[in-house]
């Protein structure tokens, strides 16, 4: 399996700072990489495919880039609403699997 | 509109079966794969297996491969997924979503889980 590792576990952060999450796979993945947003209560949602590429209706915020194993995740200009939870997920092979997950919290 | 509607929540005794399902509704059910992720509390997601319910092609995850089973009735756009003897740690969410195995190779539509207790 290709297992994906998330970098910090969890982050502490204020209204208007930026913020960056890695994920690295434990091996290359070309670009089949995607990002998702998870709030309590809720599914996840999709934020980011193909490691660069925006979903619709996803804020110019949230922007991602990388390829073969390293991937990051920024958010320009964190919002109230962005407090959540961060997943990468691989899509190199039918063996998909997700990161360990990145807790964006308030300072 | 697409919507993926999961059953209700469930509580069961351990060694017991049960089936969950997510009907897929706004789209052609029979042209997009459909995944299940486990959810344990407090946990992180965690992919289980996918079904193309145009021909009912299936893949597990090895962590689950054996554990659960995976189905479709493309006739009625719906996907299951069922466990033969439940566990106390089957205790989880479990999420369906839909996946294209072309762009953008990602889960773009999520059920909104169905909860299952598993206790005596």
């Amino acid at each position: 399996d290709i297992q994906m590792t998330q970098s910090p576990s969890s982050v502490s952060a204020s209204v208007g700072d930026r913020v960056t999450i890695t994920c690295r796979a434990s091996q290359g993945i070309s670009s089949w990489l995607a990002w998702y947003q998870q709030k309590p209560g809720k599914a996840p949602k999709l934020l980011i495919y193909a490691a660069s590429s925006l979903q619709s209706g996803v804020p110019s915020r949230f922007s991602g880039s990388g390829s073969g194993t390293d991937f990051t995740l920024t958010i320009s200009s964190l919002q109230p609403e962005d407090f959540a939870t961060y997943y990468c997920q691989q899509a190199n092979s039918f063996l998909l699997t997700f990161g360990g997950g990145t807790k964006v919290e308030i300072k | 509109e697409v919507q993926l509607v999961q059953s209700g929540a469930e509580v069961k005794k351990p060694g017991e079966s049960l089936k969950i399902s997510c009907k897929g509704s706004g789209y052609s059910f029979t042209s997009y794969w459909i995944g299940w992720v486990r959810q344990m509390p407090g946990k992180g997601l965690e992919w289980m297996g996918i079904i193309y319910p145009g021909d009912s092609d299936t893949r597990y995850s090895p962590s689950f491969q054996g554990q659960v089973t995976i189905s479709a009735d493309k006739s009625i756009s719906t996907a299951y997924l069922q466990w033969s003897s439940l566990k106390a740690s089957d205790t989880a969410m479990y999420y369906c979503a839909r996946y294209l195995n072309v762009l953008p190779r990602a889960f773009d539509y999520w059920g909104q889980g169905t909860l299952v207790t598993v206790s005596s």
